[in-house]
């Protein structure tokens, strides 16, 4: 199981912005459909966004417009980009190494906090 | 969006015994063109990211000690323990991959008695 390492979460205002990273190790992530997943405190998992290996993104409705998934095979790392972010975008958010659209392998997460 | 509705919201079962979720699709996760149900359980563990158990309904994941085993089809599925361990008590999820947007049901505490 190779390891994926998030970084990015932070404090961030309503209305601000974020930008989440995820190192991967073991594999190339254009070799992989790559998801991002959610799940605010004490809730449960949303599923937020993936993009395939043709580089084709699907997104959740409720980041639609707002978020956005990238990768740079030169770095070999997966980012979200965060923007107009909200109080109930808290929460930990997960990259995802998947088979497919199957959710396979877990980072360990990294932390987004909204708020004044 | 597909709805999945999981049931019980908790569950306490004493160890060694059998324990059951149920986690329900609002249409059905079955393609008719490979026949596989697009549908995974996932265990996440206090302070830890989930961990896939299941997928196609009923596959095991490498390493998922065979006291796990997913059942059903169409839109009706079962998650089975078939004799409960203490380092099985943690929150359990279904999830559907069948169509974007990927949906999760709201998750089963699973405890002792």
């Amino acid at each position: 199981e190779a390891p994926l390492v998030e970084s990015g979460g932070d404090l961030v205002q309503p209305g601000g912005s974020l930008r989440l990273s995820c190192v991967a190790s073991g594999f190339t992530v254009s070799d992989q459909y790559m998801h991002w997943v959610r799940q605010a405190p004490g809730k449960g998992l949303e599923w937020v966004s993936v993009i395939n290996i043709e580089g084709t993104t699907y997104y959740a409705d409720f980041v639609r417009g707002r978020f956005t998934i990238s990768r740079d095979i030169s770095k070999n790392t997966l980012s979200l980009q965060m923007n107009s972010l909200r109080a109930d975008d808290s929460g930990v958010y997960y990259c995802v190494r998947g088979k497919g659209f199957i959710t396979r392998f877990w980072g360990q997460g990294t932390l987004v906090t909204v708020s004044s | 969006d597909i709805v999945m509705t999981q049931s019980p919201d908790s569950l306490a079962v004493s160890l060694g015994e059998r324990a059951t979720i149920n986690c329900k699709s609002s249409q059905s996760l079955l393609s008719s063109s490979d026949n596989r149900n697009y549908f995974g359980w996932y265990q996440q563990k206090p302070g830890q990211p989930p961990k896939l158990l299941i997928y196609w309904a009923s596959t095991r994941e490498s390493g998922v000690p065979d006291r796990f085993s997913g059942s059903g089809s169409g839109t009706d599925f079962t998650l089975t323990i078939s004799s409960l361990q203490a380092e099985d008590v943690a929150l359990y999820y279904c999830q559907q991959y069948y169509s974007a947007p990927l949906t999760f049901g709201g998750g089963t505490k699973m405890e002792i008695k």
